[in-house]
């Protein structure tokens, strides 16, 4: 099945600067790749996803990229605010859309 | 338009009990997933529903089991409850299975 790895595990920014996590995940066939924000005590939220076929997507202050040669994708925030201070977490699918995450990376935001 | 909404928020049981955690689906979705997060950790997933049929299976014992109604809500049963069970419960809804959206949970605590 999928496994996916994601890096790092804690982030911690200075409020203004970006914020890049990455993940790999092992199973080629995967093409659908979200990424989800949880705020604690809270539900994780899709932020932003990216399909085999395209290299890059962009929304506002957040952009993902994939290369599906290497097997990796990530996440960069531009700009970063206190309100951007969450869990980060990748994922990939698998067949019929079976969602394998990563481990998360805590981000904060420095004001 | 109501989001994917889970009951109970939370749960308190005695390892040997059985329960039962609901989920309604965002209004237009068809496929029902069931996910454990445990503190600290990515959501794993359990389990998906798509026309009332059992699609995928992580690998979760068959104390875990599901169902899903014809609206598209769903459940999910542990039985015979272990420590090791207490954890976030999640469920998410989409269209066939792609752009999975969460509901808020369902805090299980086995003691």
């Amino acid at each position: 099945g999928e496994n996916v790895e994601q890096h790092p595990s804690t982030l911690s920014v200075q409020e203004g600067d970006s914020a890049v996590i990455k993940c790999t995940y092992s199973d080629s066939a995967s093409n659908y790749f979200p990424w989800y924000k949880q705020e604690l005590g809270k539900r994780p939220q899709l932020i932003i996803d990216i399909r085999s076929n395209v290299g890059e997507k962009k929304d506002q202050r957040i952009a993902v990229t994939l290369n599906k040669t290497a097997k990796h994708f990530s996440l960069h925030i531009t700009e970063t605010q206190p309100e951007d201070s969450a869990v980060y977490f990748c994922a990939a699918n698998d067949i019929d859309y079976k969602l394998s995450f990563g481990a998360g990376t805590t981000v904060t935001v420095r004001a | 338009d109501a989001g994917v909404t889970q009951s109970p928020t939370h749960l308190i049981k005695t390892r040997g009990q059985q329960v039962t955690l609901r989920c309604s689906p965002k209004s237009g979705h068809d496929t029902v997933s069931w996910y454990q997060q445990a503190l600290g950790q990515g959501p794993q997933f359990i389990f998906q529903y798509y026309e009332e049929e059992e699609r995928q299976r992580g690998n979760f014992p068959d104390r875990f089991s599901g169902h899903q109604f014809p609206n598209y809500s769903s459940e999910l049963n542990v039985n015979a409850l272990l420590l090791g069970d207490s954890a976030l419960y999640l469920c998410a809804s989409s269209l066939t299975g792609d752009e999975q959206y969460f509901g808020p949970g369902t805090r299980l605590t086995v003691t």
